[in-house]
């Protein structure tokens, strides 16, 4: 069993549909995040949980909704999406403790596509 | 403003023969450096980072990485490369004090491996 898992592993919506990304970390961390990797852009940070807090939000759309009701899950609602919202959508994890180790655990991702 | 820049979008490389991978960041204080690689279909995983001390770090799968500050490089190399290499390499900067997750990444490079 890999460490971080995720859920759907592709999912095609469209524009008018809710649907939500699950992501369950079996690694005892207290810190989760939700990453978008777009094709020939920057891994992009969207979202930082630290012990089920939200720290960060990197000005993303109101149309990505986060969730995280314990350390171990963490959800990414979706709605109204834009097809430009498209992409890999990669939750990771990691230990906030002391100094900062750099090292984020990453799931296998979810290919979303909006038409 | 904080970026990091992987010059080289695509590499080819023949099994046997070494690699090195470029990176160059910019940064106002005193960075945390780090490779990762992706494998298709994959999450990210952490090969190695620097924080202070030796400038020339070891990481898994025989990858090693030096430290210049005088060239704000941080650039990954393998003295013979393995087919099982093939994947996409991120170099990314982080910040003491940061969180573990607020890494600026590169766009990476692509590394093929030709047999």
């Amino acid at each position: 069993e890999t460490g971080v898992t995720q859920t759907p592993r592709h999912l095609v919506m469209g524009m008018t549909n809710k649907k939500s990304l699950k992501c369950e970390q079996h690694l005892g961390h207290n810190a989760m995040y939700w990453y978008k990797q777009s094709a020939k852009k920057p891994l992009e940070l969207m979202f930082v949980y630290n012990f089920k807090e939200q720290t960060e939000n990197n000005s993303v759309p109101s149309r990505f909704s986060p969730e995280c009701p314990n350390s171990s899950h963490l959800f990414l609602h979706l709605h109204t999406l834009q097809p430009e919202d498209s992409a890999l959508y990669l939750c990771a994890s990691s230990q906030e403790q002391g100094e900062p180790t750099g090292e984020l655990f990453f799931g296998e991702g979810s290919r979303l596509t909006v038409l | 403003a904080q970026s990091v820049t992987q010059p080289d979008i695509h590499i080819t490389v023949s099994e046997g023969a070494s690699l090195e991978l470029r990176c160059n960041y910019s940064y106002g204080a005193t960075p945390y450096l780090f490779w990762y690689v992706q494998s298709p279909g994959q999450g990210l995983q952490l090969l190695l980072k620097y924080f202070s001390g030796d400038t020339l770090v070891q990481g898994i799968k025989g990858f090693e990485a030096e430290f210049k500050r005088s060239q704000s490089s941080f650039n990954l190399r393998k003295p013979s490369v393995h087919w099982s290499d093939a994947a996409e390499y991120f170099c990314a900067v982080g910040a003491l004090g940061g969180s573990q997750g607020n890494l600026i990444f590169g766009k990476g490079t692509k590394l093929s491996v030709k047999p």
